[in-house]
């Protein structure tokens, strides 16, 4: 059964702290993304990756970094938290077929609180 | 930049209905995606169109694409309550290079039992 997996379904920071999200896949998949999704604004994508040690910002990379060492995992710095991160993020993989996206694979996501 | 945008916002029913929501977007597109979310959850691949395909069926769902229009439909029949979720149109543009799926903001469906 393939699988995407976050680090945490909850958690809470303070304001300040450095934060520091995981997400690992099994399927051996080129692209990783990462997306905030807050209630009224839908899904959107913070940086996303297709190919090891390759990043590509998204709609809202502001505040955000990202690290991808290994193929399969995908890791989501908040560099200094602030209370306007705290949110569900989303991580999700897909394979690059043909030069199009395909089907996203997601995690089950990580729900964020900043205090 | 939301490129799909679903119609309605939000959907009850009953339980046995059946339910249509609508994705409406601006650019050519590649291929057309249905995603579902349960609450809290991640979301989960529910079914594809590509841009030269007008149906597809999937189970109890089907979906319609209407490039003309820019707008697909995804039917759910004989609806239960667990079909009680969110549910995300996502688009692939066309010539996008690595621009990956871009997704609406989702409908809300409720079945009532």
């Amino acid at each position: 059964d393939v699988k995407v997996t976050q680090s945490s379904r909850y958690l809470v920071k303070r304001t300040g702290e450095k934060v520091f999200l995981e997400c690992v896949q099994d399927m051996d998949h080129e692209n990783m993304f990462w997306y905030r999704q807050d209630p009224g604004l839908g899904l959107r994508l913070i940086y996303f990756s297709y190919d090891v040690k390759m990043k590509e910002k998204g709609d809202i990379p502001e505040g955000y970094s990202v690290s991808r060492e290994k193929k399969e995992r995908f890791s989501l710095i908040l560099e200094s938290a602030s209370t306007n991160q705290t949110s569900m993020y989303l991580c999700a993989s897909s394979r690059l077929a043909g030069g199009s996206y395909n089907e996203q694979f997601f995690g089950p996501g990580t729900r964020l609180t900043v205090l | 930049s939301q490129q799909g945008e679903e119609d309605p916002q939000a959907l009850s029913i009953q339980e046995g209905e059946n339910a249509t929501m609508n994705c409406s977007y601006k650019t050519s597109i590649n291929n057309l995606q249905w995603y579902r979310q349960n609450s809290g959850r991640g979301l989960v691949h529910l079914i594809l169109i590509r841009s030269n395909e007008r149906e597809k069926h999937s189970g109890r769902l089907r979906v319609t694409l209407d490039t003309s229009k820019k707008s697909s439909s995804l039917l759910i029949t004989a609806s239960r309550a667990a079909d009680t979720a969110s549910y995300f149109c996502a688009t692939v543009l066309r010539n996008s290079g690595n621009t990956p799926l871009v997704f609406g903001k989702g409908t809300r469906l409720s079945v009532i039992a």
